[in-house]
């Protein structure tokens, strides 16, 4: 059974810092892996997709990192901003019925 | 405008009573699905379903029930069975063949 975890599950950095956030899961027999964005309260923003056969995508500041083999995910925030604070979850898509297992996710504060 | 509407946007149910969550996409989506977000927590599948008049159950059923009688509508209905009903629950769905799931603003429930 797919299990997916992010750590940390808090971080707080200071405006202008580039940083990084892991996701890693156990099988890796996986469809896609998808990077979410979530504001208090509110629901989940799609931030970047990666297929099996890629390794990487890119979204203005946001790159996302696959690498299946070793079960791992990242998405790195260039030049963080105070708007980029919320939480952040990843969630892998395993087979054809579109089922995503999600992470708890990592809660970013950006200070300015 | 295309996307995907939840109502009412908070609920509020007394133990032991059946309430119904509304979900609606305009975006021509074939699959819908439930998901259900605890404190800190990641989110978890209930009901998905991939096209009209079908349904199957996700991981946390119990206590849940849904239909599908139109492509347009997912309605969740939680009933008295299910034991800690107290959560977040986003509606999400996805155009067949597609990736990416399209999420809703979702509907925080409290059982007093």
């Amino acid at each position: 059974k797919q299990e997916v975890t992010q750590i940390p599950a808090a971080l707080s950095v200071p405006e202008g810092e580039n940083l990084v956030l892991n996701c890693s899961f156990t099988d890796s027999a996986i469809y896609n892996l998808q990077w979410f964005r979530q504001d208090p309260g509110k629901g989940l923003t799609s931030l970047l997709l990666i297929q099996s056969s890629q390794r990487e995508q890119t979204s203005g500041r946001l790159n996302a990192s696959l690498d299946k083999s070793s079960g791992r995910s990242t998405l790195y925030i260039a030049a963080s901003q105070p708007g980029d604070s919320a939480t952040y979850l990843c969630a892998t898509r395993m087979d054809s019925s579109y089922k995503l297992i999600f992470g708890s996710g990592t809660r970013l504060l950006v200070r300015p | 405008d295309g996307g995907i509407t939840q109502s009412p946007k908070y609920l509020f149910r007394k133990e032991g009573q059946n309430v119904t969550l509304s979900c609606e996409q305009n975006l021509n989506h074939d699959a819908m699905y439930w998901y259900r977000q605890d404190p800190g927590q990641g989110l978890r599948l209930i009901y998905y379903s991939q096209i009209v008049n079908d349904f199957q159950k996700g991981d946390i059923a119990e206590g849940y029930s849904v239909s599908r009688e139109k492509k347009e509508s997912f309605p969740l209905t939680v009933t008295s069975a299910q034991k800690n009903p107290t959560a977040f629950y986003l509606c999400a769905s996805t155009r067949q063949g597609a990736s990416e799931q399209f999420f809703g603003p979702g509907t925080r429930l409290t059982v007093l």
